[in-house]
């Protein structure tokens, strides 16, 4: 079974802080993706990779970056975290390699719930 | 601009009903359609649809993709109080830089009493 597995389920953090969610896949998996999820608004695309030291922003990038130094292992950094980062993250991978075929169904990490006071 | 709507947003049941849960999506590079389920936790997959017009069923739950219309349905009969969850699809894209990238909809919210 692919394990995605994120390093923290719960969060509170102050304005200002810097945070790192850490997100680590176990499947060998070439993409993997950092998602916010609130409600009403769904789950949004913050950051993918989809290979080592890349990266693309998604639909929501603003006051957040990432890294990807070990094929496993992907990070989300909020520089300066603010109130309205309160959210859900979610961390997802998949595969193939982009450019070949396969169904590139994601799967997810159990999330990390953050609260920013 | 890409979109996939899910309707209804929400949708309470009792317990033996069959529900409908429907998908639309306006996709420029469709590649294939997913559905997940979520409950408390991190969204679990339960079907990959990629072909018009072929059921694809496990258990009590079956979907079914139409690419000339551009919807997909999940049909849940039978329905339990573990089936209260909320329901997600989302259209794997097929082009370019977001190639595998996935473009959700809001979900259906489920709810069944006993």
């Amino acid at each position: 079974d692919v394990k995605v597995t994120q390093s923290s389920r719960y969060l509170v953090k102050r304005t200002g802080e810097k945070v790192f969610l850490e997100c680590v896949q176990d499947m060998d998996h070439e993409n993997m993706f950092w998602y916010r999820q609130d409600p009403g608004l769904g789950l949004r695309l913050i950051y993918f990779s989809y290979d080592v030291k890349m990266k693309e922003k998604g639909d929501i990038p603003e006051g957040y970056s990432v890294s990807r130094e070990k094929k496993e292992r992907f990070s989300l950094i909020l520089e300066s975290a603010s109130t309205n980062q309160t959210s859900m993250y979610l961390c997802a991978s998949s595969s193939p390699r982009r450019g070949t075929s396969g169904s590139y169904e994601q799967y997810f990490g159990p999330g990390t719930r953050l609260t920013v006071t | 601009e890409d979109k996939v709507v899910q309707s209804p947003l929400s949708l309470v049941v009792h317990e033996g009903d069959t529900v409908t849960l429907n998908c639309s999506y306006e996709v420029t590079n469709f590649r294939s359609l997913l559905w997940y389920k979520q409950e408390k936790k991190a969204p679990t997959f339960l079907f990959m649809l990629t072909s018009s017009g072929i059921e694809k069923k496990s258990g009590r739950l079956s979907s079914i993709l139409d690419k000339k219309e551009l919807f997909s349905i999940l049909n849940i009969t039978a329905t339990q109080t573990g089936d209260s969850a909320v329901y997600l699809c989302a259209v794997v894209m097929n082009y370019g830089g977001s190639q595998g990238n996935l473009i959700f909809g809001k979900g259906t919210k489920l709810s069944v009493k006993p």
